[in-house]
């Protein structure tokens, strides 16, 4: 397995049209998480998965956000309406069953709303 | 609410010269931590970490040692190279599975 893997890796945008952004976990990472990073920011929690079902969701995450992980396995990430405050990027990382595991990051989806 | 803060950069030093990036954090219950690097067009590594106080997380040199006392995780190198030019991000793992960041030190190490 070659790590955690993000489509596109980069995406521009105008405001109000939606995107769509994949991850691909390491296939036998059971946890899959959302962050978003914004220049001169560490990783901001978005939500995580454990399998299909999801955990938990931070306040960042407003309505015109929505993840999904349909099998257990690769995730999306839907943004509605963007706005250029959504400008950031979108790191997705996984780990393996709950406890003290690190995660393992993928490369990031940079984001772009004109 | 959970918490981590570390050092403001840039730091800048020359090569061989000893490093500390100073990290705290504010958590309920026994949080474990992590340094993650970031090097230049990367995506976030994992550099070492620590799940119980006292533990010492160590890995290419670097290390840190988990101080429930002071609450703090300070990152450490004797000598540093060029190639430890990066961003490091501080980072715990609370007691609900939720990773919280500090906003990173970027470090420049010239030769």
């Amino acid at each position: 397995d070659t790590g955690v893997s993000q489509d596109p890796r980069h995406k521009i945008t105008k405001r109000g049209q939606n995107v769509t952004f994949r991850c691909d976990p390491i296939s036998e990472h059971n946890r899959l998480y959302w962050y978003r990073q914004t220049l001169g920011q560490g990783p901001e929690f978005l939500t995580y998965f454990q399998n299909e079902a999801q955990l938990e969701k931070s306040r960042l995450l407003s309505d015109r956000f929505s993840a999904e992980r349909p099998k257990g396995s690769f995730s999306t990430l839907e943004i509605q309406r963007t706005e250029q405050g959504d400008s950031a990027m979108y790191l997705c990382a996984s780990s393996f069953t709950a406890g003290k595991d690190e995660q393992y990051f993928g490369p990031g989806t940079r984001l772009t709303v004109t | 609410g959970d918490s981590v803060t570390q050092m403001e950069g840039p730091v800048t030093l020359s090569e061989e010269a000893f490093l500390t990036i100073n990290c705290t954090y504010t958590a309920t219950g026994y949080p474990s931590l992590f340094w993650y690097v970031q090097y230049p067009g990367e995506g976030l590594q994992l550099l070492l970490k620590a799940t119980k106080a006292d533990d010492k997380g160590s890995n290419k040199g670097f290390e840190a040692t988990y101080r429930k006392e002071t609450t703090s995780f300070h990152l450490e190198k004797g000598s540093v190279q060029v190639s430890d030019s990066a961003v490091y991000f501080c980072a715990l793992l609370n007691t609900g599975n939720q990773f919280y960041f500090g906003t990173g030190t970027s470090l420049t190490v010239i030769p």
